[in-house]
């Protein structure tokens, strides 16, 4: 266990699918990160909270939902998603930067 | 902007070798943190060593060394003695320094596969 946990591991879900990455710390840390990890490419940051609210959305399309209903708890919400948004999605949380950020372990996600 | 660069995308040696992974950084902050972390099979990144801009130290940590050079934008890894269980995606990453929020920006990665 790192302190960051997500769930699922992995998740195959349709195009016309709706479902939900979820990402829990309780490392008392007040900001938390999704990145997505593609193939072949640089981690990717798509949404910042801070203290529970969205400080950075990096262009990400609306077919990803981010929601932090409190410091420890962040979800992220998909719908109608594309093939290539096959990817790893990988949770993080920081306080300062003495231990840098942790990670979550990530969530496989294949779209079909 | 920041950028991050990790020229070598695969490296393979064989056990007990030292082998050095690059990475050179481009940023307009004069202040700013360097990372190295480390992404195993298993999928999550681990935290190796944070540096600032201020410290040029170079530091070991046990197999693990790491060469800051201001001068070149360069935080080089060097692992000592390679073991199969060295074998992952190793990351730099580079955030400025201060604020509330610390945004990484990552290099793509070096993908170390050590032999036995």
């Amino acid at each position: 266990e790192t302190g960051v946990t997500q769930t699922p591991r992995h998740l195959v879900m349709g195009m016309t699918n709706k479902k939900s990455l979820k990402c829990e710390q309780h490392l008392g840390h007040n900001a938390m990160y999704w990145y997505k990890q593609s193939a072949k490419k640089p981690l990717e940051l798509m949404f910042v909270y801070n203290f529970k609210e969205q400080t950075e959305n990096n262009s990400v399309p609306s077919r990803f939902s981010p929601e932090c209903p409190n410091s420890s708890h962040l979800f992220l919400h998909l719908h109608t998603l594309q093939p290539e948004d096959s990817a790893l999605y990988l949770c993080a949380s920081s306080f300062s930067l003495r231990g840098g950020y942790t990670f979550g372990s990530g969530t496989r996600l294949t779209v079909v | 902007a920041q950028k991050v660069t990790q020229a070598q995308t695969e490296i393979s040696v064989v056990e007990k070798e030292d082998v050095t992974l690059d990475c050179v950084y481009e940023t307009r902050d004069t202040t700013y943190y360097l990372f190295w972390y480390k992404q195993p099979p298993s999928g999550e990144l681990v935290f190796l060593i944070r540096r600032n801009s201020f410290d040029e130290q170079n530091e070991i940590s046990g197999r693990y060394s790491w060469n800051f050079q201001k001068s070149t934008s360069s935080f080089n890894f060097t692992i000592t003695a390679s073991q199969v269980v060295d074998s992952a995606v190793y990351f730099c990453a580079l955030t400025r320094l201060g604020g509330s929020n610390y945004k990484l920006t990552f290099g793509k990665g070096t993908l170390l596969t050590v032999n036995p």
